[in-house]
């Protein structure tokens, strides 16, 4: 089956706490992306990747970090999170930037205090 | 570089009733459109896109969306919902990238 995955679904942590969350796609898209979804502002991007070691900044990149070492895998990094960067962040893939569909991970619900 | 309105953010209807959800978008060329779904806890996914063609696109469970050139508009349009609908509907535009609009909500009321 065609997907994206996410883990984990939900994590709650501290202030100053390292974390990453990871995202896997099966479908063998070069194009990935991470972006947070805030009430109110809809899908901001936060990273996203053309390919293999490649990697540019989205709107929002501040407090974030990500790699691409393999096809299938865009981790994003949070060094020293904090509490405004509690939001829902979800994952996506697809056959490139424009025109093309993304597929979506479920998602993961980060809390921040 | 493109950009999304959604004019509403939240849309109640009575299941049966018509609905539309509106959306706006700026482009300096041609572009992709796609609405997306999002049901409570759930990612995102397809639900219609615009690449070329015809203007009127439809997707399987009845929703339908007009490309308007001339008005920059590509709205979603369903002739009667069902309480299943409740959601949150995105619209997209891609240019050189993916940007999304803030969402808008429906409830499907019994």
């Amino acid at each position: 089956e065609a997907q994206v995955t996410q883990n984990p679904r939900y994590l709650i942590t501290v202030t100053g706490k390292k974390l990453t969350v990871t995202c896997s796609q099966n479908m063998n898209h070069e194009y990935m992306s991470w972006y947070r979804q805030d009430p109110g502002l809809g899908l901001r991007q936060i990273y996203y990747s053309m390919n293999v070691e490649v990697t540019d900044k989205g709107d929002v990149p501040e407090g974030y970090k990500v790699s691409r070492k393999e096809k299938r895998n865009f981790p994003l990094i949070l060094e020293s999170p904090s509490p405004n960067q509690t939001s829902l962040y979800f994952c996506a893939s697809s056959g490139g930037p424009s025109g093309y569909e993304q597929y979506f991970g479920p998602g993961t619900r980060l809390t921040v205090t | 570089a493109q950009s999304v309105t959604q004019l509403d953010s939240q849309v109640p209807v009575f299941e049966e009733a018509p609905v539309e959800l509106r959306c706006n978008y700026s482009s300096s060329v041609s572009v992709y459109l796609f609405w997306y779904v999002q049901y409570p806890n759930q990612g995102l996914q397809l639900l219609l896109k615009y690449l070329s063609g015809s203007t009127l696109v439809e997707s399987i469970n009845g929703f339908e969306a007009e490309f308007n050139k001339s008005q920059t508009s590509f709205h979603l349009r369903k002739p009667s919902v069902h309480i299943s609908d409740t959601a949150e509907y995105f619209c997209a535009v891609s240019e050189d990238d993916m940007r999304f609009g803030a969402g808008t909500r429906l409830t499907v009321k019994p």
